[in-house]
C-alpha cells in the first residue's frame, strides 16, 4: 500500500531534550516537506527536500534540521525542543515535484513541557 | 516569499446549501493552485487543483476557478452534505504556501 509513515505519533517530552520524528515513504517521491499546524495558522512548511542531499528552509525553520540521506527517508530533528515547538508535525510527499499532490502522513503531535 | 489569504475562516450552511471558500495570493509566478480538506483528527488531502493554464475545473460537486489577473482562486461546493465538514486549505506557488483554512460545517 502506498503510503507515508511518521513516528512517534503522539510525543510528550521536555524543554531541551533532542528528539527525532521519522518520516518514510514507499512511493519513490522526490519532493518531501514538513508542516507544522497550529490552531488559526494552517500549515506552515518548516523545511522540504527536492531529492537525496537536496534540502532547503521554510518558511518556520527556526528551531528544526532535517537530513535527506536516502530518497523514502526525511526525518525532522529538534535539537532544544522549547514549549513553542508543541505542535501537530505532518510529513508530506509528492512524485517530480511539488506541483503534483502532496500525500501527507498521519501526523505526530508533539507536546514540549 | 509567497503569501496566501484564505477566507472565510468559517463558513457554516444548511445541507444543500452551497459553499465558496476564497484565497488570494502575492506571487505571479505561482502556477499550481491545490484544494486540501482535513477531517477532524485526520491527515489533509488533496480533493482538487488547478494549474495557471486553466480557468475552471469541476469534479462533480466540487468546482475550482482561477483569476491569474486578480490572483484570486475559489473553492466551489454545491448541495452541500453533512460529510463536507471539515477544514478546507487552499495552496499556491511552486512551493506550495498555506492558507489558514476554512471550517466548513453543514447543518443537516
Amino acid at each position: 500500500e502506498a503510503q507515508v509513515t511518521q513516528n512517534p505519533r503522539y510525543l510528550i517530552t521536555v524543554t531541551g531534550k533532542k528528539l527525532t520524528v521519522t518520516c518514510s515513504q514507499n512511493m519513490n517521491h522526490e519532493y518531501m516537506s514538513w508542516y507544522r499546524q497550529d490552531p488559526g495558522l494552517g500549515l506552515r512548511q518548516i523545511y522540504y527536500s527536492m531529492n537525496v542531499e537536496v534540502t532547503d528552509k521554510g518558511d518556520v525553520p527556526e528551531g528544526y534540521k532535517v537530513s535527506r540521506k536516502e530518497k523514502r527517508n526525511f526525518p525532522l530533528i529538534l535539537e532544544s525542543p522549547s514549549p513553542n515547538q508543541t505542535s501537530l508535525y505532518f510529513c508530506a510527499s509528492s512524485s517530480g515535484s511539488p506541483h503534483h499532490e502532496q500525500f501527507f502522513g498521519p501526523g505526530t503531535r508533539l507536546t514540549v513541557l | 516569499g509567497e503569501n496566501v489569504e484564505q477566507h472565510p475562516s468559517t463558513l457554516s450552511v444548511q445541507e444543500g446549501d452551497s459553499a465558496v471558500i476564497k484565497c488570494t495570493y502575492s506571487d505571479s509566478a505561482s502556477n499550481y493552485f491545490p484544494w486540501y480538506k482535513q477531517e477532524l483528527g485526520k491527515r489533509p488531502q488533496l480533493i482538487i487543483d488547478i494549474r495557471s493554464n486553466v480557468g475552471e475545473k469541476k469534479d462533480q460537486r466540487i468546482a475550482v476557478t482561477l483569476n491569474k489577473t486578480a490572483k484570486h482562486f475559489s473553492l466551489h461546493i454545491t448541495e452541500t452534505q453533512p460529510e463536507d465538514s471539515a477544514v478546507y486549505f487552499c495552496a499556491a506557488s511552486r512551493i506550495p504556501t498555506f492558507g489558514r483554512g476554512t471550517s466548513l460545517i453543514v447543518h443537516p
